[in-house]
């Protein structure tokens, strides 16, 4: 398995707090990925980054915000987190664009916000 | 952007029947291809991947899948199901010049003894 670490696992918040997730992998991969899971939408793109201070917004990013200082750690925050964002987070990294290079998953994190 | 469609939220299949999950993406240009395996309350792994070398591709636990650029799809399939195919599968793409991953909805697969 790729070297993907989430923490923390699971995190229940209160609305309006904000919140961080952290992930970090240990596989040098240039791209890395925050995405979140919610019954009947698969899994939509919050944001990605394609290097260090790279970052870029995907389909879902309002009410997020991401880092990325070193290579292996991606952060994602909920800025002031609503009910809406209960969800299962995952990070995900990828290697390369040429090659096809897949992306590998973390064990994801799961979120509560009352 | 890229959307992909996959049939049927829920297929439920006996054990030893075949085992097909559809998938069609929308793109002019074929992009790369993936179908992802998901068991409870684990994250996703890649069960194969199609990039423009053989339209027919096998990948881990029987499954393989076949490109159809006509059809645009990329239907996933296992001649015999297993309980513990028992899971959820998602079709994802991404084109071939940029590192964005687009994902299906999902399908469960119920695998009755």
């Amino acid at each position: 398995d790729a070297g993907i670490t989430q923490s923390p696992r699971h995190k229940v918040t209160e609305t309006g707090t904000p919140v961080t997730l952290r992930c970090h992998q240990t596989e040098n991969h240039r791209y890395m990925y925050w995405y979140r899971q919610d019954p009947g939408h698969g899994l939509r793109l919050i944001h990605y980054s394609y290097g260090v201070k790279d970052t870029d917004k995907g389909e879902v990013s309002d009410g997020y915000s991401v880092s990325r200082s070193k290579t292996e750690d991606f952060l994602l925050t909920l800025e002031s987190a609503t009910s809406s964002q209960t969800s299962v987070y995952f990070c995900a990294i990828s290697e390369a664009t040429g090659e096809g290079s897949p992306l590998h998953f973390g064990n994801g994190t799961r979120l509560t916000v009352t | 952007a890229q959307s992909v469609t996959q049939l049927g939220s829920h297929v439920s299949v006996s054990e030893g029947a075949l085992v097909l999950l559809r998938c069609n993406y929308s793109s002019s240009v074929p992009p790369y291809l993936f179908w992802y395996v998901q068991y409870p309350n684990q994250g996703l792994q890649l069960l194969l991947k199609y990039t423009s070398a053989a339209t027919l591709v096998k990948g881990i636990n029987g499954f393989e899948a076949e490109f159809k650029k006509s059809e645009t799809s990329f239907h996933l399939t296992k001649p015999s199901a297993h309980m513990s195919d028992a899971a959820e599968y998602f079709c994802a793409v991404r084109p071939y010049n940029f590192n964005k991953f687009y994902f299906g909805s999902g399908t469960k697969l119920n695998v009755k003894p």
